[in-house]
């Protein structure tokens, strides 16, 4: 069974250009977390979906951030425009529906922002 | 807010000895408690979790162990091997289900 997928692994970009990533969630898996992780800490939450509806997405910095579920299976992290305090790995992970579930993590996203 | 701390931020054991890192939470309400190791530049992953019904989970040589009234919670190594060396990463389940993490533990196990 394949974990979940992100793309690109690594991305350079200089600031107030814009950025995407993108998540394959676990086949079957309803609900989808954005998190960023800084540099020595641990990943903090940025969005999550159940289905296509995005649950809980107070941690997301709405005037430069967006995210979309469209079909309720891929998903897309969008920044724009990038500032230099927005390098960090940006985590997709992934879960059965309902409370309690195990959480899987992709490879993340190394965003570098020059 | 909600919050979790771990301790300590590093800990460096010989191969063999065993690793204990602990962690508290602020959320009483919290009920799901998993432990994430994440190698250099790679995924974080569930090596084990304890739910609040339980005190104790064991796993081979890694157990968790869990105490409601003081908010923390513990992982333990033991027989601990050089392929353990990773940062390790507690967290609590907050309402709305979300995931609060904690800083994390570098763990250096030398030969």
């Amino acid at each position: 069974e394949a974990g979940v997928v992100q793309s690109p692994r690594y991305k350079i970009i200089e600031k107030k250009q814009p950025v995407a990533f993108w998540c394959n969630p676990i086949s079957g898996h309803n609900t989808l977390y954005w998190y960023r992780q800084n540099l020595g800490q641990g990943p903090e939450l940025l969005i999550r979906y159940e289905n296509e509806e995005a649950v809980d997405d107070s941690q997301l910095p709405k005037d430069r951030f967006s995210a979309e579920r469209l079909k309720g299976v891929d998903s897309t992290l969008k920044i724009q425009p990038a500032e230099l305090g927005d390098s960090a790995v940006y985590l997709c992970a992934s879960s059965l529906s309902g409370q309690l579930m195990e959480q899987y993590f992709g490879p993340g996203t190394r965003l570098t922002v020059t | 807010g909600e919050n979790v701390e771990q301790h300590p931020s590093t800990l460096s054991v010989q191969e063999g000895d065993s690793a204990v890192i602990k962690c508290t939470y602020s959320d009483s309400a919290s009920n799901y408690f998993p432990w994430y190791k994440q190698e250099l530049g790679k995924r974080p992953q569930l090596i084990i979790d304890i739910r609040s019904n339980v005190g104790e989970k064991k796993d081979q040589r890694i157990a968790v162990t869990l105490n409601k009234t003081a908010k923390h919670f513990s992982l333990h190594i033991t027989e601990t091997q050089p392929e353990d060396s990773a940062v390790y990463f507690c967290a609590a389940h907050a309402q709305g289900g979300k995931l609060i993490f904690g800083q994390g533990t570098e763990l250096s196990v030398k030969p």
